[in-house]
């Protein structure tokens, strides 16, 4: 089990840029979770997917924002035209759904936007 | 939606001090609690959970109780060490929020030798 991995683990990037960040879950989960966190923030809920299907959404997802999980490994992240306020270390999670299941989510190291 | 407030930060306590950090919820139907700890330059680590009221969930010296009827699940340890030191946050999951967690704010502990 070699946990949930995000990369890249920084990016820099300027305002109105498209940015693209992956994340690969422990390898027998089938639900993949997006989180947002900013400064002294907890994380904030923006979608998962359970096996390929994108399940839930938040409101805070814009339509800047599109996540993908097309075999239901891996999942990517993307977001169109940059701007400031992107600026936040993005979360990956995992889980593993179904009959006697524990549901309990496993995060990844995160990615570090900062938007210049 | 559902909501979870915790207790401000940040705590300072010396090695061997009693730690409480509070968290309180609203949430419909049936939400799970969680503790997540995030030790400086790592990402979040389970710390423990509790499924049903009254469960008691605990891991390294670490304690919390799943009250339903104060809708609370306060972290306690009672002894805290340097190596603590890190931010804690009370997480929610179900209730109306379905599977997604969500997040209290988060409290910065430092524990001084």
């Amino acid at each position: 089990d070699t946990g949930v991995s995000q990369n890249p683990r920084h990016k820099i990037t300027k305002r109105g840029q498209n940015v693209t960040f992956r994340c690969d879950p422990i390898s027998e989960h089938n639900r993949l979770y997006w989180y947002r966190q900013t400064l002294g923030q907890g994380p904030e809920f923006l979608t998962y997917f359970q096996n390929e299907a994108q399940l839930e959404k938040s409101r805070l997802l814009s339509d800047r924002f599109s996540a993908e999980r097309p075999k239901g490994s891996f999942s990517t992240l993307e977001i169109q035209r940059t701007e400031q306020g992107d600026s936040a270390m993005y979360l990956c999670a995992s889980s593993l759904a179904g009959r006697g299941s524990s549901y309990e989510q496993y995060f990844g190291p995160g990615t570090r936007l900062t938007v210049t | 939606g559902d909501s979870v407030t915790q207790m401000e930060g940040p705590v300072t306590l010396s090695e061997e001090a009693f730690l409480t950090i509070n968290c309180t919820y609203t949430a419909t139907g049936y939400p799970s609690p969680f503790w997540y700890v995030q030790y400086p330059g790592e990402g979040l680590q389970l710390l423990l959970k509790a499924t049903k009221a009254d469960d008691k969930g605990s891991n390294k010296g670490f304690e919390a109780t799943y009250r339903k009827e104060t809708t609370s699940f306060h972290l306690e340890k009672g002894s805290v060490q340097v190596s603590d030191s890190a931010v804690y946050f009370c997480a929610l999951r179900g209730g109306t929020s379905g599977s997604r967690l969500t997040f209290g704010e988060g409290t910065q502990l430092t524990v001084n030798p």
